[in-house]
């Protein structure tokens, strides 16, 4: 079936420094691919999105490109703050036809980034 | 608020207790969405509604789980006989209509003792 699969937490950088959270996927057809965020305390925030293969979703900074040949989309920031602090979720939505529920997600486990002044 | 709204946010259940979890959409939001977040998880799909009709309930784990949205707004989400491995925040989420970007509420956080 559909997965997604994210590298592991957490990871720790000092303010400024370059982020790349990697995110591979597994899916029938073109899915369409995410970011969410969910800082402390609060619900799921969509950061950016892709619907097909080699766009790029940008949004505070954050990039991903949708890389069908490596099945990735990898967050990436070239200078994080320490309010980017959060946990990262990678998640696709398979295509209509293939996987029922228009937007339903399926997630990857999460990243936890601590970023240090 | 303008927000996806949940309550409770945090409930403790005894072992075989019945639970509710409710789901304030935004507003004119056509497509409600339950998943389940386990801790040090990703969510997963539990099950779907366009307004009033559930069109997708693939992910519920169990009988003891049912959803309902009757007038094609508020949500209910209920466990019945709670057990321990139920334990897990229970997100909501909204969009205005099918393909549309989803909003995502602050969690029912679920503990079963």
């Amino acid at each position: 079936g559909d997965s997604v699969t994210q590298m592991e937490g957490p990871v720790t950088l000092s303010e400024e420094a370059f982020l790349t959270i990697n995110c591979t996927y597994t899916a029938t057809g073109y899915p369409s691919l995410f970011w969410y965020v969910q800082y402390p305390g609060e619900g799921l925030q969509l950061l950016l999105k892709a619907t097909k293969a080699d766009d790029k979703g940008s949004n505070k900074g954050f990039e991903a490109t949708y890389r069908k040949e490596t099945t990735s989309f990898h967050l990436e920031k070239g200078s994080v703050q320490v309010s980017d602090s959060a946990v990262y979720f990678c998640a696709l939505s398979p295509p209509p036809n293939y996987g029922g529920a228009t937007n339903k997600l399926i997630f990857g486990t999460g990243t936890l980034l601590a970023v240090q002044p | 608020g303008a927000g996806v709204s949940q309550s409770p946010r945090y409930k403790v259940a005894k072992r075989g207790q019945d639970v509710a979890l409710r789901c304030d959409p935004i507003s004119g939001h056509v497509s409600l969405f339950w998943y389940q977040q386990a801790l040090g998880q990703g969510p997963e799909f539990l099950t779907y509604f366009q307004n009033e009709a559930q069109l997708d309930k693939s992910g519920l784990p169990s009988d003891r789980f049912f959803a309902e949205r009757p007038e094609g707004s508020v949500s209910t989400l209920k466990i019945q006989r709670t057990q321990q491995e139920d334990s897990a925040v229970y997100l909501c989420a909204s969009g205005i209509r099918a393909g549309n970007t989803i909003y995502f509420g602050e969690g029912s956080w679920l503990t079963v003792v």
